[in-house]
């Protein structure tokens, strides 16, 4: 069965640096979403992606975060100068049509020192 | 904005019982989709069930149904049969239909399987 794959699973970063997080969502799906979950919290949307472009974004998805499609397969989650607050699980998500069901990724486990 | 609440943050079951998760919303439309999505300790987001909000008929999987009130904006799952595998956290969403495609999670539920 086809699933959305991420990586890496576990980022460890030092506060200020560039980080990009990688997605392969399901490979005929035309949506695409990065939600992320601080530990002991609720899962918060970032920001939606359809037809090359931003769909929806959040509060939280401020001028530090970008997203990029660069090929036809991966799509991917930059943080430009990433904050303590910044730690958090990182999801991934695609799908089919806009009233499809989103199916996640594992997530990318993002630790900020 | 659009709120989902669950006013339970953690419940327990033993095993081969029945247990029910609670889900309210709060909405101005009259179309939506509802979800409720379980994470175990690997924190991987699982689809349990959905709900399109003008199907009158609960939504039901195998040992997983809906009970879905409009009118008050209630969302429950039931387990039946629970396992030991169902000990998790359960996280109700809601996703407009009509515009925007971000889901809007509860706080979660943690969901307690003993044997």
């Amino acid at each position: 069965e086809p699933e959305v794959t991420q990586t890496p699973s576990h980022q460890v970063t030092q506060m200020g640096q560039e980080v990009i997080l990688r997605c392969v969502p399901i490979s005929n799906h035309l949506y695409f979403y990065w939600y992320r979950q601080i530990l002991g919290q609720k899962v918060e949307f970032l920001v939606s992606f359809y037809n090359n472009e931003i769909s929806e974004k959040s509060e939280i998805f401020d001028d530090q975060f970008s997203v990029e499609r660069p090929d036809g397969s991966n799509f991917t989650l930059k943080i430009r100068s990433t904050k303590l607050e910044d730690s958090a699980m990182y999801f991934c998500a695609s799908n089919l049509r806009s009233g499809g069901t989103q199916y996640f990724g594992p997530g990318t486990r993002l630790t900020v020192l | 904005a659009q709120t989902v609440t669950q006013s339970q943050p953690e419940m327990s079951v033993q095993e081969a019982e029945t247990v029910t998760l609670s889900c309210t919303y709060d909405t101005s439309e009259s179309d939506y989709y509802l979800f409720w999505y379980k994470q175990p300790p690997s924190r991987q987001m699982i689809l349990v069930i959905r709900q399109e909000a003008y199907k009158q008929q609960n939504a039901t999987e195998n040992r997983f149904s809906v009970n879905f009130q409009k009118a008050a904006k209630s969302f429950s799952l039931k387990i039946s049969d629970s396992q030991l595998g169902d000990a998790a956290m359960y996280f109700c969403a809601y996703r407009r239909s009509n515009s925007g495609y971000a889901l809007n999670f509860g706080k979660g539920t943690s969901l307690l399987v003993t044997p």
